[in-house]
């Protein structure tokens, strides 16, 4: 299968601070990307969507200004979270797809965000 | 919407047993596909096994195997002869047919696999 890369695997900040998370596909070209929001005992929650080059299509209840994605190549996206508070405190991950595996999305190995 | 349900929050087996992960959808699309994920402790998701939902054949993968009831909406997942490296978080997902669609994820179940 295809390798999905996320930096960094964990990261601590204080309130108040920005975090970017990075999520790399290594071996295939990755028109789409997915980002998601896992709490402790929780189901993943998809936060949004990101096609290279283009604006990110934002799932209802996130607030696109907080969490800023970007998705300037097709191997790169990445996850701003601005002016972190503790209630962002979660495990995010990213998965991908695309060339040539289309139809399937592979998954990074997550990032654990916790803010003081 | 689409929507997922899992109705076993945790779920138990005896090793080298096998137990069946409960599994149901709601959705108006006719083209769509099902996945079971595992999510061990280290939480990278990994894909268990996918079935295409214009394909009566139920998909297996090893020890693996699914019970797709298209007409009645469930997609149940087998694990046969059950090992220590089983037991992890079992999401049930689904996406409808075409690039960039997104996965809607059931509520999990956890299985535990004892000696």
């Amino acid at each position: 299968g295809a390798v999905v890369s996320q930096h960094p695997s964990w990261v601590i900040c204080k309130s108040g601070t920005s975090v970017k998370i990075e999520c790399r596909s290594l071996d295939f070209q990755a028109t789409t990307m997915f980002w998601y929001r896992q709490f402790p005992k929780q189901s993943l929650m998809l936060m949004a969507t990101s096609n290279e080059g283009s604006k990110a299509t934002y799932e209802q209840g996130v607030e696109k200004d907080k969490f800023l994605i970007n998705h300037a190549s097709l191997t790169l996206s990445t996850l701003t979270v601005t002016s972190a508070h503790p209630e962002d405190s979660s495990f995010y991950i990213c998965s991908a797809e695309g060339t040539p595996k289309n139809n399937e999305q592979f998954f990074g190995p997550g990032t654990r965000l916790t803010v003081l | 919407a689409q929507t997922v349900t899992q109705s076993q929050p945790e779920m138990s087996v005896q090793e080298a047993e096998t137990v069946t992960l409960s599994c149901t959808y709601d959705t108006s699309e006719s083209d769509y596909y099902l996945f079971w994920y595992k999510q061990p402790p280290s939480r990278q998701m990994i894909l268990v096994i996918r079935q295409e939902a214009y394909k009566q054949q139920n998909a297996t993968e090893n020890r693996f195997s699914v019970n797709f009831q298209k007409a009645a909406k469930s997609f149940s997942l087998k694990i046969s002869d059950s090992q220590l490296g089983d037991a992890a978080m079992y999401f049930c997902a689904y996406r409808k047919a075409g690039t960039a669609s997104k996965l809607t994820f059931g509520t999990g179940t956890r299985l535990q696999v004892t000696l």
